[in-house]
């Protein structure tokens, strides 16, 4: 079955622990993309890439670190997590321009 | 920063009426998508639409595109129970950028 898969799906972390949250994708896309979601704020783009090697910062990148060594793979790594970083995330891939992404089942972080 | 905004915002509807969203952007795009949400779980990617074309058609939805108004809607005909979800709308402004607007949460009373 062609999917995006996250682990963990929930995880409580303390302050400065540092974390990382993996994703993986099985359908050989190019383009790969990570997300959080908070209420009133909507789903805002942490950092993308469009190969491997190939990242790019999203709108909120700071505390957040990613690395493609694999195309299909594209976890996200929180080096020293603060309680702001508490949100839902979401790993999203797609295979070419012009098509539509394929999202993960969520990551509910909590920074305590 | 974000780019669609939805409207409205929460939507109530019966059971087999036909539910419109609307969504507005602010810069020229290279496409735009719609996508699904049911509470809390991953999103579902629903229709996109090229900023060449003017509407498109997926099944019950309904996707129109009006690039000199930068706006889009999504019309869900029909609508049943389990179309009760969130809906956003994302727009690509190239390299593969989604931005995404704040949804609308969508009701269907049985």
């Amino acid at each position: 079955e062609a999917q995006v898969t996250q682990n963990p799906r929930y995880l409580i972390t303390v302050t400065g622990k540092k974390l990382t949250v993996t994703c993986s994708q099985n359908m050989n896309h190019e383009y790969m993309s990570w997300y959080r979601q908070d209420p009133g704020l909507g789903l805002r783009q942490i950092y993308y890439s469009m190969n491997v090697e190939v990242t790019d910062k999203g709108d909120v990148p700071e505390g957040y670190k990613v690395s493609r060594k694999e195309k299909r793979n594209f976890p996200l790594i929180l080096e020293s997590p603060s309680p702001n970083q508490t949100s839902l995330y979401f790993c999203a891939s797609s295979g070419t321009a012009n098509y539509g992404y394929t999202f993960g089942s969520g990551t509910r972080l909590t920074v305590v | 920063s974000q780019q669609g905004e939805e409207d409205p915002q929460a939507l109530s509807i019966q059971e087999g009426e036909n539910a419109t969203m609307n969504c507005s952007y602010k810069t020229s795009i290279n496409n735009l998508q719609w996508y699904r949400q049911n509470s809390g779980r991953g999103l579902v990617h629903l229709i996109l639409i090229r900023s060449n074309e003017r509407e498109k058609h997926s099944g019950r939805l309904r996707v129109t595109l009006d690039t000199s108004k930068k706006s889009s809607s999504l019309l869900i005909t029909a609508s049943r129970a389990a179309d009760t979800a969130s809906y956003f709308c994302a727009t690509d402004g190239g390299a593969q950028k989604l931005v995404f607007g704040q949804g609308t949460r969508l009701t269907i009373n049985p």
